[in-house]
């Protein structure tokens, strides 16, 4: 079965430095990985997808992810952290191949950037 | 609005009663998705639809829970007889049939379901 862990509830960092939420994955076969942040009191939002070519993936909001096949990691990256970069964010797999749309997500990390 | 909307918002209810809640996705996505976010965990996948039918129902976590969306827009989520283990927020999420490939996924603001 499909899954993806996230091993940190939370992550702090200073603003202006670099940070990094950890993502771990177990899929069959190729894996389709996703970043989905979520704001109080807003929906999710899509960050970034890898499903397949450079192992840096760029999304949203200078937001990158490196895709690692040998360590089944998918970390989400910035290189200067703002304040306003304070939400939760989910790791999630696609469960399957195929137009299913259903995604598989992690339990999700805290990240609080401080002034 | 352009987004995803989710009504209402929050509702109570005893235990036993039935809930619907209510989805609109962005017009034009063909797929619509609903899932189940408890406390402190990741959003679980209960239902997709692609147009009017239900593509795949395997989220579904018993008979108590069904879902419908007769016109391939608008879906409701229907919950018999509610258990207070059914208490969380109930995402909608819509998407084109490319991104029901990718996993571009436009969530709404989700349904905070509270069984007393």
């Amino acid at each position: 079965a499909q899954s993806v862990a996230q091993p940190e509830d939370q992550v702090n960092v200073a603003e202006g430095n670099p940070l990094t939420v950890k993502c771990t994955y177990s899929v069959s076969g190729n894996p389709y990985l996703f970043w989905y942040v979520q704001y109080p009191n807003r929906g999710l939002q899509f960050l970034l997808k890898y499903i397949t070519g450079d192992n840096l993936v760029k999304g949203s909001y200078g937001f990158e992810a490196e895709f690692n096949k040998s360590q089944t990691s998918f970390h989400l990256k910035k290189p200067s952290a703002l304040v306003s970069d304070s939400a939760l964010y989910f790791c999630a797999v696609r469960d399957g191949p195929g137009n299913t749309g259903k995604l598989i997500f992690g339990q999700g990390t805290t990240l609080q950037v401080k002034p | 609005g352009a987004g995803v909307s989710q009504t209402p918002s929050n509702k109570v209810t005893e235990k036993g009663k039935y809930v619907e809640l209510r989805c609109d996705p962005i017009s034009g996505h063909t797929a619509l998705y609903w899932y189940r976010q408890s406390l402190g965990q990741g959003p679980e996948f209960l239902i997709y639809f692609q147009g009017t039918g239900a593509a795949d129902d395997s989220g579904l976590p018993n008979d108590r829970f069904f879902a419908v969306r007769p016109e391939g827009s608008v879906s409701t989520l229907k919950i018999q007889r509610t258990e207070r283990g059914d208490s969380a927020v109930y995402l909608c999420a819509s998407s084109t049939r490319q991104g029901a490939n990718t996993g571009e996924l436009f969530f709404g603001e989700g349904s905070r379901l509270t069984v007393l």
